[in-house]
């Protein structure tokens, strides 16, 4: 069973187009994390959020925390080219447990 | 600085081999992981350490064992390879174990078993 899933889990548009990726779970998470990857690379992480119903925004890219914690989205403004890659999201639970990762979605920007 | 570190690149494999992944990192992170990341099926954490002496068993550890003598490495051992173990594998760092630390990956070991 995945705990975190990820949707839509891959989506190909155009250049200036605006989008939304979700990232879902029945169970309560401490805090989410949301990643980028390109090919051939790590991922590196784009945001952490911590508070129920949060919004963090950096540049074009708004990501929100659920009021109840259990879901995320990733919503990305004008998306350009440079925004193609794996976006992973991350959920943390209490203690020392490791990060839950999800599957991903696989973002392609076409030019 | 050069972050996290792993070798080899990429290595092709005999099914049966013995091989030894590596992973160095140099910022002084206490917590340690290793992922496979395959098509369709995202990170799966492999093995974890908290901090140097410790370690433990993430979603899939069988047929890997790992050992975290100091703080700076964390190598990841397959005993007997299979070619299900054919996968990309990334080893990532964070400061500490826990809530809200950033991970900080390393550029993959792409592993080939046949």
């Amino acid at each position: 069973t995945q705990l975190l899933e990820q949707s839509p889990q891959f989506l190909s548009i155009q250049e200036g187009e605006n989008l939304t990726v979700y990232c879902n779970s029945s169970s309560v998470f401490s805090s989410l994390q949301w990643y980028r990857q390109e090919p051939g690379e790590g991922p590196v992480l784009l945001v952490t959020v911590v508070t129920g119903g949060e919004v963090k925004k950096l540049k074009r890219l708004t990501f929100q925390f659920g009021d109840a914690r259990k879901d995320s989205s990733l919503h990305i403004t004008a998306a350009q080219p440079g925004d193609t890659g794996l976006y992973l999201c991350a959920g943390a639970r209490w203690g020392n447990t490791p990060l839950v990762f999800g599957k991903g979605t696989r973002l392609s920007v076409i030019a | 600085i050069a972050g996290i570190t792993q070798a080899p690149t990429s290595q092709i494999l005999a099914a049966g081999r013995r091989m030894t992944l590596r992973c160095t990192q140099d910022m002084r992170h206490n917590a340690m992981y290793w992922y496979r990341q395959d098509l369709g099926l995202g990170l799966r954490l492999i093995h974890y350490s908290n901090t140097a002496g410790t370690t433990g068993k993430g979603e899939v550890p069988d047929g890997y064992s790992v050992s975290r003598a100091n703080t700076d490495d964390f190598p990841l051992t397959l005993a007997s390879a299979v070619p299900s173990q054919t996968s990309v594998y990334f080893c990532a760092s964070s400061q500490q174990a826990g809530v809200s630390y950033e991970q900080y990956f390393g550029p993959g070991t792409r592993l080939t078993v046949t």
